[in-house]
């Protein structure tokens, strides 16, 4: 098994650019989370998904969106990147609420 | 509000040496979930270990144990001889349930250790 997947792993993006994260994951779980990761100050979610076709909003979703149109995928969206974004964005899943929420090799964004 | 302490920003040991990294929690639940992850230089997230609230024994994994203290808010995590390949970044984190149902993690911000030979 795979596990959970992320691509791109690394990408190079200029101000106002669009790009799509995408996370994929092989062990059936029904939630899905984006997180990113900034120095000295741990992970922050930034959107959910408790299950196929919902999404919702975590503690720093201003600027991304998300769809979640298939089970086992969950794709982050930058409609128009800024320097602020500059971080390593995770995804994790888990198979139910409380689970254990295993993460992806993450993907290294840097805006100019 | 949740919240999850590492005091330790970064610990150096000597191969061989006992280290411990500490971890203190807040939470207004009664029914909780606590984690720890490791983050080696690779930059991937390798779960630990799962604990909840109403499970207070310690744990003990190879190298590895963990001492949950709910009467200090604690979860401290032990690594008996310690490594080279030990070093990396150590996440605690902390369940926290969203309203609407899934429960994101409220992460510490993490111990850097560094084993030396």
């Amino acid at each position: 098994n795979a596990g959970v997947t992320q691509t791109p792993k690394f990408r190079v993006l200029k101000t106002g650019q669009s790009m799509t994260l995408l996370c994929a994951q092989d062990m059936n779980h029904e939630y899905m989370y984006w997180y990113r990761q900034d120095p000295g100050m741990g992970l922050r979610l930034i959107h959910y998904s408790v299950g196929e076709g919902t999404t919702a909003k975590g503690e720093v979703p201003d600027g991304y969106n998300v769809s979640r149109l298939k089970k086992q995928n969950f794709l982050l969206g930058l409609e128009s990147a800024a320097p602020s974004q500059t971080s390593v964005y995770f995804c994790a899943s888990s198979d139910r609420e409380y689970g254990t929420q295993y993460f992806g090799p993450g993907t290294r964004l840097l805006v100019l | 509000a949740q919240k999850v302490t590492q005091a330790q920003t970064e610990i150096s040991v000597v191969e061989k040496e006992d280290v411990t990294l500490d971890c203190v929690y807040e939470t207004r639940d009664t029914t909780y979930y606590l984690f720890w992850y490791k983050q080696p230089p690779s930059g991937e997230l390798v779960f630990l270990i799962r604990r909840n609230s109403f499970d207070e024994q310690n744990e003990i994994s190879g190298r590895y144990s963990w001492n949950f203290q709910k009467s200090t808010s604690s979860f401290n995590f032990t690594i008996t001889a310690s490594q080279v390949v030990d070093s990396a970044v150590y996440f605690c984190a902390l369940s926290d349930p969203i309203t609407g149902g899934g429960n994101k993690l409220t992460f510490g911000t993490g111990t850097q250790l560094k084993v030396e030979l």
